[in-house]
């Protein structure tokens, strides 16, 4: 089916590890996004990417990083993760840069526990 | 997101009416829209309204803007158990960042 996927849909990981959280669209998107979502605090735009090649900070980009590696891929990395990024992890893609009425396609969350 | 503001909780009974409100203060906010999410999955787009409009209806759902209060609300007839969820709302400007800007959610609780 078309959509976002993402991957893994759970990971536990100790302090100071690294990880890669992987985001594929196959709709052809030219915008795709990565929000943490915790608990009484919605979701927070951690980076995002307009079009193929460019990448912008969200609110809160500390702490992470990510390759807009083609069209369809956009992934996140934890260098050295710590407890504060014990998160679910949503992938989103849009149709077009935003503005738009289509608003966004979201994956269904990676839930990451950093212990 | 601290410039999109939600009550966290909303109890009705199946078959009343729902009504679900938030408030932006980005004046140059264009579409806003309201998501929905049901437990462990990703979030689903429910509607938007672009913000020259007033209302907007899509069978069971209104959604009405309030531009000069920036006041949005989500109005969903025959509350059922299976609209149990969060609700999310969100803006999009025309201006600076082009991404979504999503309050912290209502969660809806529908009682049988």
């Amino acid at each position: 089916n078309a959509g976002v996927t993402q991957t893994p849909k759970f990971q536990v990981l100790k302090t100071g590890q690294s990880m890669t959280l992987q985001c594929a669209q196959d709709m052809n998107h030219n915008s795709m996004y990565w929000y943490r979502q915790d608990p009484g605090m919605g979701l927070r735009l951690i980076y995002y990417s307009a079009s193929e090649g460019t990448t912008d900070k969200g609110e809160v980009p500390n702490g992470y990083n990510v390759s807009r590696l083609n069209k369809r891929e956009f992934s996140l990395r934890l260098e050295s993760a710590a407890p504060s990024q014990t998160s679910v992890y949503f992938c989103a893609s849009s149709e077009v840069t935003l503005p738009t009425s289509y608003g966004y396609t979201f994956g269904s969350g990676t839930r990451l526990t950093v212990v | 997101g601290e410039d999109v503001e939600q009550s966290l909780f909303l109890s009705v009974r199946e078959g009343d009416s729902s009504v679900i409100n938030c408030t932006y203060t980005d004046s140059s906010s264009t579409y806003l829209y309201w998501y929905k999410q049901e437990p462990g999955a990703g979030l689903q787009l429910l509607t938007y309204i672009f913000s020259n409009m007033d209302m907007k209806q899509d069978q069971r759902l209104t959604v009405l803007l309030n531009k000069k209060d920036k006041h949005l609300s989500l109005r969903i007839a025959d509350t059922q158990t299976g609209d149990s969820a969060i609700y999310f709302c969100a803006e999009s400007r025309d201006t600076g960042r082009r991404a979504l800007t999503f309050g912290s959610g209502t969660r809806l609780q529908v009682q049988p």
